[in-house]
């Protein structure tokens, strides 16, 4: 069964420093690409997502993702962490290859140290 | 613009027991899947409903079910509930042949405890 990657469980950045969360999907065809962030105690929330228009995505509260299709990525990223982006991150995938199921990564929780 | 809505937020069952949860798309949505959250890892899709039909299914047993209503809204069942069906209950919701179809909106979510 095609799949997402999210590396990292757990990414610790300094207040002020480069947020970089990896995301790699395996499906031959390029999927719909998502980025959601949780909250403690909440529901998902959309960050951005990529549907085959730019490559580059950007979202809401500063975030932006690349899709790479030669090397099956869309890592998210933003270029200064703030304490509010502590939280978790799931990338998310659908597509044909994925039966058309939006697919979850396991999820990588961001702390911001001050 | 309303979002998804979810009802109860938290609850507590014991072994056996039944439970229904609820979901309200956000407005002008006609497409309900839901998801569970078991702790420290990421949701997997249950099932999704639209006009009414199960149209996908997870890879889940028949103990859970749903019902889609009318005018969009959703309901979650859990028969013979089990210790390991304790987690977080995610719904969301999309609309169907629209031009944002692929994206899903999801509710704060029910909170399911088995004691």
């Amino acid at each position: 069964a095609q799949s997402v990657t999210q590396l990292g469980s757990h990414v610790s950045v300094s207040e002020g420093a480069l947020v970089l969360l990896r995301c790699n999907y395996s499906s031959s065809v390029p999927p719909y690409l998502f980025w959601y962030v949780q909250y403690p105690n909440q529901g998902l929330q959309l960050l951005l997502k990529y549907t085959s228009a730019a490559t580059l995505v950007k979202g809401i509260n500063g975030f932006e993702a690349e899709f790479k299709k030669s090397e099956t990525s869309f890592h998210l990223t933003k270029p200064s962490a703030h304490m509010s982006d502590a939280a978790e991150y799931f990338c998310a995938v659908t597509g044909v290859e994925y039966g058309n199921k939006l697919v979850f990564g396991a999820g990588t929780i961001l702390r911001v140290k001050s | 613009d309303a979002g998804v809505t979810q009802s109860p937020t938290h609850l507590i069952k014991t072994r056996g027991q039944q439970v229904t949860l609820r979901c309200s798309p956000k407005s002008g949505h006609d497409t309900v899947s839901w998801y569970q959250q078991a702790l420290g890892q990421g949701p997997q899709f249950i099932f999704q409903y639209y006009e009414e039909e199960e149209r996908q299914r997870g890879n889940f047993p028949d103990r859970f079910s749903g019902h889609q209503f009318p005018n969009y809204s959703s309901e979650l069942n859990v028969n013979a509930l089990l210790l390991g069906d304790s987690a977080l209950y995610l719904c969301a919701s999309s609309l169907t042949g629209g031009f944002d179809q692929e994206t899903q909106y999801f509710g704060p979510g029910t909170r399911l405890l088995v004691l």
